[in-house]
């Protein structure tokens, strides 16, 4: 069975300064990570995604996600939000291969403060 | 850019009625999914479709639940009788079935589902 632990459900941050979203996995097998986003009255919206290689990845919009293998972790950061940013942060895995169900964490909100 | 799209957005029903809730993937895809997420809860998955059969399914997708896909285009949910407890926003999501597996699912704006 997999996990997905997000320790701050919410994050208030001002505008400009950055900002990390905590994310932590447990699984006994290899996983693939993701983080989506959900804007207010909006469905779910991938952000990133961790699949293999790099354990940098990085979204369109300057976000960025750091894969820790021996820390299970994949954090979620922007070194300066926007007030645009303000919404739903959930990280999640997958199994690699299979059917591929999405196991998410419970979600952090993050508000940028102007 | 092609979108799943959900119909409807907001379902008001009374405690024990059926309902079906919609989506449509988007085209070409090969696996579909429904998720819920509780008010105030995280999303969770419920089911996983492939080869109009369902491969995989969760301990919340009893007998209530069922899961259809009519015709080449619509995925359904339907629920049978519903609970006070069914009330969440239900999420259908869908994934090519490409590349080796590395493809990712793509989800629907949801259906929020309110039992009273």
């Amino acid at each position: 069975a997999q996990s997905v632990t997000q320790l701050d459900s919410q994050v208030p941050v001002f505008e400009e300064a950055p900002v990390e979203l905590r994310c932590n996995y447990s699984s006994s097998v290899s996983v693939y990570l993701f983080w989506y986003v959900q804007y207010p009255n909006q469905g779910l919206q991938l952000l990133l995604k961790y699949l293999s290689g790099s354990t940098l990845v990085e979204s369109i919009n300057g976000f960025e996600a750091e894969f820790n293998k021996s820390q299970t972790s994949f954090h979620l950061r922007k070194p300066s939000v926007h007030i645009s940013d303000t919404a739903e942060y959930f990280c999640a895995v997958s199994d690699i291969g299979g059917y591929q169900k999405v196991t998410f964490g419970i979600g952090t909100k993050l508000q940028v403060i102007p | 850019e092609p979108e799943v799209t959900q119909t409807p957005s907001h379902q008001v029903t009374q405690m024990g009625q059926e309902v079906i809730l919609r989506c449509v993937p988007i085209s070409n895809h090969l696996y579909f999914y429904w998720y819920r997420q509780i008010l105030g809860q995280k999303v969770e998955f419920l089911v996983s479709f492939y080869n109009n059969e369902i491969s995989e399914k969760s301990e919340i997708f009893d007998d209530q639940f069922s899961v259809e896909r009519p015709d080449g285009s619509n995925f359904t949910l339907k629920i049978r009788s519903t609970k006070l407890e069914d009330s969440a926003m239900y999420f259908c999501a869908s994934r090519p079935g490409t590349s080796g597996g590395t493809d990712t699912q793509y989800f629907g704006p949801g259906t929020r589902l309110t039992v009273l």
